[in-house]
């Protein structure tokens, strides 16, 4: 069975901070894609990042990165110089690569409430 | 990505009444997924709804409750049946846009039971 935990239900920063969001993930799969979604009050989900698990380089786009780590079981998720407009709940999702049935299942975390304080 | 579009946005509704909600896509896809997400909760998949065959319901989710039209490749409905204030969520739909491994969703639909 997979697993997602988001340790952080809630934080607040000031704009302007650094803010990094943590995921571990379980799974006996070798071949596995890990997710970062935004969700913000208007409640639509946004993707924003998409990871194999066997690429475990780090991805910058912008102000946000990524740090996936398989010794660890972690796929941790920066903000730089956060902004207002990034308030909203932030959800880890892992999907195992073949669930059998034809089709991939996402196994979202509980999700991080980040609220950005001006 | 995908343009995906859910109707209604949002609603309120009486116990004991049943609800539709839409999803179009605009392109066609292989699998659309219902998910539930209450207040303040993460998302749990629903079913999954391939075109032409029975959707396949996870655990604690039966066609009863909520039973899943999909007449062809770009649209599918859910219906929350008998609705109690237990319903009150956010249902989204979403789909894997080009066999790409990633699903992308709708923008919600906001339903409240009173």
């Amino acid at each position: 069975a997979q697993k997602v935990t988001q340790a952080q239900t809630e934080i607040s920063v000031v704009e302007k901070e650094d803010v990094t969001l943590d995921c571990v993930y379980e799974t006996r799969d070798t071949t596995y894609y890990l997710f970062w979604y935004k969700q913000p009050p208007s409640g639509e989900l946004v993707f924003l990042i998409r990871r194999n698990s066997f690429d475990e380089q780090n991805e910058i786009s912008g102000r946000y990165s990524w740090n996936f780590q398989k010794s660890t079981s972690s796929f941790n998720f920066t903000i730089t110089a956060s902004q207002v407009v990034d308030s909203a709940v932030y959800f880890c999702a892992l999907s195992e690569a073949d669930s059998g049935a034809g089709s991939y299942q996402l196994t979202f975390g509980k999700g991080t409430k980040l609220s950005v304080i001006p | 990505s995908a343009v995906i579009s859910q109707k209604p946005s949002r609603d309120i509704c009486q116990r004991g009444t049943s609800l539709t909600i839409q999803c179009q896509v605009d392109s066609q896809v292989t699998m659309m997924f219902w998910y539930r997400q209450q207040p303040g909760q993460s998302l749990t998949l629903i079913a999954t709804a391939n075109q032409g065959s029975e959707a396949t319901y996870e655990s604690g989710f039966v066609i009863d409750k909520f039973p899943i039209s999909r007449p062809n490749l770009t649209f599918s409905t859910l219906t929350v049946s008998n609705m109690s204030p237990e319903d009150s969520s956010i249902y989204l739909c979403s789909v894997d846009r080009q066999n790409t491994d990633t699903q992308y969703f709708g923008p919600g639909t906001r339903l409240t039971v009173l």
